[in-house]
């Protein structure tokens, strides 16, 4: 079980550009979870999928962050337009149906200049 | 919304020793309390949870205790050892079966020889 994978594993961005993170879960688990971890803020909840269809983005910041779920081996997170701010490990959980262990991938660490 | 809690920011104890980090949450509707485990440079590893409907979990050395009426829970480590040392997060949801983890801001659990 290679458990969950998240690609790249560290980007370097400046000030404007478009960053898109990889994610595929672990094989067989139907949810997807993103999440962000910075030293101010802590880990916070992004968005969240389920048999490929959005749940709940209610952490999503409403402009330049999007996210989607093409097919059950993998998800995006894009960013438009990436700020300082921006800079985070970028993390994504996967977890079976109908069970609630979120299992956690390495994490992508970006960085915005 | 959900707000999680945890008292102590660093914890030192020595080796053979016992551990103890508290968390605290506002929202009674929240039902899935996990624990999870950071080794410097790493990911989030999940080692313990406990759901609402029991208010005790034991797993080896370790034990979750959950006080509904209070709003609290607790990780309980026993015979410390070395490799304990990391910082756990604990985290709190209102789905039993899948959904987002509000985290709290993270114990960082030092064992001195």
């Amino acid at each position: 079980n290679a458990g969950v994978i998240q690609t790249p594993r560290h980007k370097v961005t400046g000030k404007g550009q478009e960053a898109t993170l990889w994610c595929e879960p672990i094989s067989g688990h139907s949810a997807v979870f993103w999440y962000r971890q910075t030293i101010v803020q802590g880990l916070e909840f992004l968005t969240y999928f389920r048999n490929q269809a959005p749940i709940d983005d209610s952490g999503m910041p409403k402009e330049r962050f999007s996210a989607q779920m093409p097919n059950q081996s993998h998800s995006t997170l894009k960013i438009q337009s990436t700020q300082p701010q921006d800079s985070a490990v970028y993390l994504c959980a996967s977890s079976l149906v109908d069970q609630d262990t979120q299992y956690f991938g390495p994490g992508t660490r970006l960085l915005v200049l | 919304g959900e707000k999680v809690e945890q008292h102590e920011s660093t914890l030192s104890v020595r080796e053979g020793d016992s551990a103890v980090i508290n968390c605290t949450y506002t929202d009674t509707a929240s039902s899935y309390f996990p624990w999870y485990k950071q080794e410097a440079g790493k990911s989030l590893h999940f080692v313990i949870d406990i759901r609402s409907n029991v208010d005790r979990k034991q797993s080896q050395r370790l034990t979750v205790l959950l006080d509904k009426k209070a709003k609290r829970f607790s990780l309980h480590i026993t015979a410390t050892q070395p490799e304990d040392s990391a910082i756990y997060f604990c985290a709190a949801s209102m789905n039993y079966n899948q959904g987002k983890l509000i985290f709290g801001q993270g114990t960082k659990l030092s064992i001195k020889p």
